[in-house]
């Protein structure tokens, strides 16, 4: 089993939309989750953390954590074109490091 | 500011080649990082160091070699590199290496590739 987990997609949602992007992580003892969002050919730009279960809200992202069923995502709601990109899920683990998921790329249509 | 500058931003080497890759970070951070990225994957460790001391080596071949000369800099030589070794490299920084709530943050990377 991956010690992170994402569907690799492409996801495909038309503009406006609110697109779904899931994640699940194999450690219980982690602590601390973040998304990150890679446009083609750039490096990560962190867009969301969160440490306690529940929902975290930015703009028009909302992190979900549910430490329980080991589960995080984010949503993003009125989707735009310039949101496509793909969303790397990381965990840290119990060595101290940053475990990545492989990535959903997701593409907004207009 | 949430900056890692990274330079320079293209490389492109011979196998024989010997070339340096330079992080620099202005935010007071103790932890910087070394990852590589190959076409449509997640990053990949390579180094961590903390307080300036390597804390960790994810058995990186010695053709990498990296250096941390103060607490803003961070460096990534270079030698004998491979074509397999072609990848965008980057460099992340973030207040202390833990568990909890540490934040890294990346630098724009270092398109490298190797002839």
């Amino acid at each position: 089993q991956k010690e992170v987990e994402q569907n690799s997609g492409p996801l495909s949602v038309p503009e406006g939309a609110i697109a779904s992007l899931n994640c699940t992580y194999s450690d219980r003892g982690s602590q601390s989750f973040f998304w990150y969002r890679q446009y083609s050919g750039k490096s990560p730009e962190l867009i969301m953390f969160i440490y306690s279960n529940g929902d975290k809200e930015d703009g028009r992202f909302t992190a979900q954590l549910n430490k329980a069923s080991q589960y995080v995502s984010l949503l993003i709601r009125d989707s735009q074109p310039s949101d496509s990109a793909t969303y790397l899920c990381a965990v840290y683990n119990q060595g101290g490091k940053l475990i990545f998921g492989q990535g959903t790329e997701l593409s907004v249509k207009p | 500011d949430t900056e890692v500058t990274q330079t320079p931003k293209h490389l492109v080497m011979g196998m024989t080649n010997k070339k340096s890759l330079k992080c620099e970070q202005h935010m007071g951070h103790r932890a910087m990082y070394w990852y590589k990225q190959k076409a449509k994957k997640p990053p990949e460790l390579m180094f961590v160091y903390s307080y300036e001391k390597l804390s960790i080596n994810e058995s990186v071949p010695s053709r990498f070699s990296p250096e941390c000369p103060n607490s803003s800099l961070l460096n990534l030589h270079l030698h004998a590199l491979q074509p397999e070794d072609s990848a965008l490299y980057l460099c992340a920084s973030s207040q202390v290496l833990s568990l909890a709530k540490n934040i890294q943050y990346f630098g724009a990377g270092t398109r490298l590739s190797v002839l």
